[in-house]
């Protein structure tokens, strides 16, 4: 079993459709990271969480520690939105210097 | 800044050619790595340094080399290129390891080895 498992591995959606995306983790961690990788294929930091609640924009990531749990929402979700969004989380057992990755989330949204 | 810097963006080599990915970045970060993507699996971890002169393992470091004599430059070499190092492969750095803070990418070198 993976450490990191995200859910769902594709989804397709129209625009102006509400989005979530799950990543459920199975170890301790100081904090997660949500990332998205453009067609293109860079990657780019969105949030960082260890605990709590972040927005920016129309991304919304939440995290529940005690569930090992966190979601990506994207409200009112457009064509540029379409990307994979990786989960990573920084683990306790590993003295912080590694990130453990999950297999990522492709979202295509439809005009 | 120009961020975190990889060249080449793309390169195909021959089984048993070397070469250098470079990866350069300009904030000063003392924390960089290098991660493999393959299809299906999430990134892993390559090599890692904690800061100049400093380098150590990650999960998958077999044929990978590394050397960090700058704080900016941390250049990935492969020693005998391999099929099984077809892949994606991305620098990343951040302020420090030990804090937890936002990690930088670069932008992808795609090596395809024939």
């Amino acid at each position: 079993k993976n450490e990191v498992e995200q859910s769902p591995q594709n989804l397709t959606a129209q625009e102006g459709e509400f989005i979530t995306i799950n990543c459920s983790y199975s170890v301790g961690i100081s904090a997660l990271h949500w990332l998205q990788q453009h067609p293109g294929g860079g990657i780019v930091s969105l949030f960082m969480l260890s605990s709590g609640k972040k927005k920016h924009g129309r991304l919304i990531a939440t995290i529940n520690i005690q569930e090992k749990h966190s979601s990506l929402h994207i409200t009112a979700s457009h064509p540029r939105d379409s990307a994979v969004y990786i989960c990573a989380v920084r683990s306790t057992n590993f003295g912080n210097e590694k990130l453990t990755f999950g297999t990522g989330t492709r979202l295509t949204i439809i005009p | 800044n120009a961020g975190v810097t990889q060249t080449p963006k793309f390169q195909v080599l021959k089984t048993g050619q070397s070469m250098t990915l470079q990866c350069a970045q300009d904030m000063n970060h003392e924390y960089m790595s290098w991660y493999r993507q393959d299809p299906g699996m999430g990134l892993r971890l390559i090599h890692y340094s904690v800061g100049a002169g400093i380098t150590d393992q990650g999960e998958v470091p077999n044929g990978y080399n590394v050397s960090r004599s700058t704080t900016e430059d941390f250049p990935l070499r492969l020693l005998s290129a391999a099929p099984s190092q077809t892949s994606v492969y991305f620098c990343a750095s951040s302020p420090d390891s030990y804090y937890n803070t936002e990690a930088f990418f670069g932008q992808g070198t795609r090596l395809t080895v024939v």
